[in-house]
């Protein structure tokens, strides 16, 4: 089945420590991309990546890293979580031209 | 250069139609159209590329005004399925998510019986 998986569905956490956000894709889509949704704003894209080792920052960047060694997977990565980073994130991937296939949503809480 | 949606809801009773508009104050390369069901993710509607060229499927339709960067997206005959968040995505460089989208702060569609 064409899916994009995104693990862990549900995360807590604490203030700084560490984590990563899996995503992975099975249908060899070049562009991958990073959302946020929060109550009243949107959807608001923090990375996208056009291909493997080419990747940008979107409109909320701050606090997060990528990475895309791989066409399938691009990792959402937080450095240091804060409480401001609590969100609904999804990632999403589409070829060119086409729309976006999302994953799950992964349900962040920073405390 | 977030682009603008209107309304931000509206409530129908099934069978009426309803119209979503999106603009945008940059020039637009392409608009997509994703409906979301509350708790899930976004699933893709409908794309419209510079050129006319539009790609989608279900029951639903959409215009792309290329010289004022707007779209319009047209649910008619609505079913209780249509209820949820309707967000449109812009593009703004050409190559298809090349800069990936940068989407509206969304539409909530309320249809009643």
């Amino acid at each position: 089945e064409a899916q994009v998986t995104q693990n862990p569905r549900y995360l807590i956490t604490v203030t700084g420590k560490k984590l990563t956000v899996t995503c992975s894709q099975n249908m060899n889509h070049e562009y991958m991309s990073w959302y946020r949704q929060d109550p009243g704003l949107g959807l608001r894209q923090i990375y996208y990546s056009m291909n493997v080792e080419v990747t940008d920052k979107g409109d909320v960047p701050e606090g997060y890293k990528v990475s895309r060694k791989e066409k399938r997977n691009f990792p959402l990565i937080l450095e240091s979580p804060s409480p401001n980073q609590t969100s609904l994130y999804f990632c999403a991937s589409s070829l060119s031209g086409s729309g976006y296939t999302f994953g799950s949503g992964t349900r962040l809480t920073v405390v | 250069q977030q682009p603008v949606q209107s309304p931000q809801a509206v409530i129908l009773r099934e069978g009426e139609d309803a119209v979503i508009n999106c603009s945008s104050s940059k020039a637009l390369y392409s608009v997509h159209w994703y409906r979301q069901k509350h708790g899930e993710a976004p699933v893709f509607l409908m794309i419209l590329l510079k050129g006319g060229e539009q790609k989608g499927h279900e029951k639903i339709s959409a215009s792309f005004n290329e010289k004022k960067q707007q779209s319009s997206l047209y649910l008619t005959a609505s079913q209780l399925s249509y209820s949820g968040t309707y967000f449109c995505g812009t593009e703004f460089n050409s190559g298809g998510g090349a800069d990936g989208l940068t989407f509206g702060k969304g539409t909530h569609l309320i249809i009643q019986p």
